[in-house]
């Protein structure tokens, strides 16, 4: 199964870009990627997804490498809001059956 | 409102004493699933169904059981906890459209003496 790889913590100043890594060298070609942010004990909440094109929604930009091996989640103008777990997930599967791999997350910190 | 409701939220329990935590999702979602979190291991899958009478194992599927009778109801059983299941909870649902995202819960924090 593929398996995602973060960096554990990231700071990062008020109003500036945070851009959080994520490693997925053993993705499949239908694997797909997605990205949550979990603020203290709360419910994952859903940021992003993509398959092999950058996508970009209200909340942030996802920059997915060529070879798919790689990831980046991009929050344009970080705020103390921010601060959380950001999980990046690959589903692995077919359409018939599919399960989610969370990676062990990036513990982000917006600075004042 | 589109959700995920999880019941209990909270509940301290003891050894052996089957429990059952509910999950439902009023979105008509195929797709339903189960994760523990424990701290230093992110979440982690236990079981997904997806659809009524369609369940599979997750990563961490040892002592825990599940049914999907009703396609809004996706129940997770415990018939004899024991302390090392003691963690944080998460209820997810999806639609059975192959790249949308899981909706959560807003968990069950359980801990077995």
């Amino acid at each position: 199964d593929a398996k995602t790889t973060q960096p554990p913590s990231m700071d990062c100043a008020e109003g500036r870009a945070a851009n959080l890594p994520c490693n997925h060298s053993t993705i499949s070609g239908n694997e797909y990627v997605y990205w949550y942010r979990q603020i203290h004990s709360q419910g994952p909440q859903y940021i992003i997804h993509g398959l092999k094109n950058n996508e970009t929604n209200e909340m942030a930009s996802l920059i997915i490498t060529e070879d798919r091996k790689s990831s980046t989640l991009i929050l344009p103008h970080a705020t103390l809001r921010d601060t959380a777990v950001y999980y990046c997930i690959v589903r692995v599967g077919t359409s018939g059956t599919y399960k989610y791999i969370f990676g062990t997350g990036t513990r982000l910190k917006v600075l004042a | 409102e589109a959700q995920v409701t999880q019941n209990p939220r909270y509940l301290i329990t003891v050894t052996g004493k089957k429990l059952t935590v509910t999950c439902s999702q009023n979105m008509n979602h195929e797709y339903m699933s189960w994760y523990r979190q424990d701290p230093g291991l992110g979440l982690r899958q236990i079981y997904y169904s997806m659809n009524v009478e369609v369940t599979d194992k997750g990563d961490v599927p040892e002592g825990y059981k599940v049914s999907r009778k009703e396609k809004r109801n996706f129940p997770l059983i415990l018939e004899s906890p024991s302390p090392n299941q003691t963690s944080l909870y998460f209820c997810a649902s999806s639609s059975g459209r192959m790249n949308q995202p899981q909706h959560f819960g807003d968990g069950t924090r359980l801990s077995i003496l």
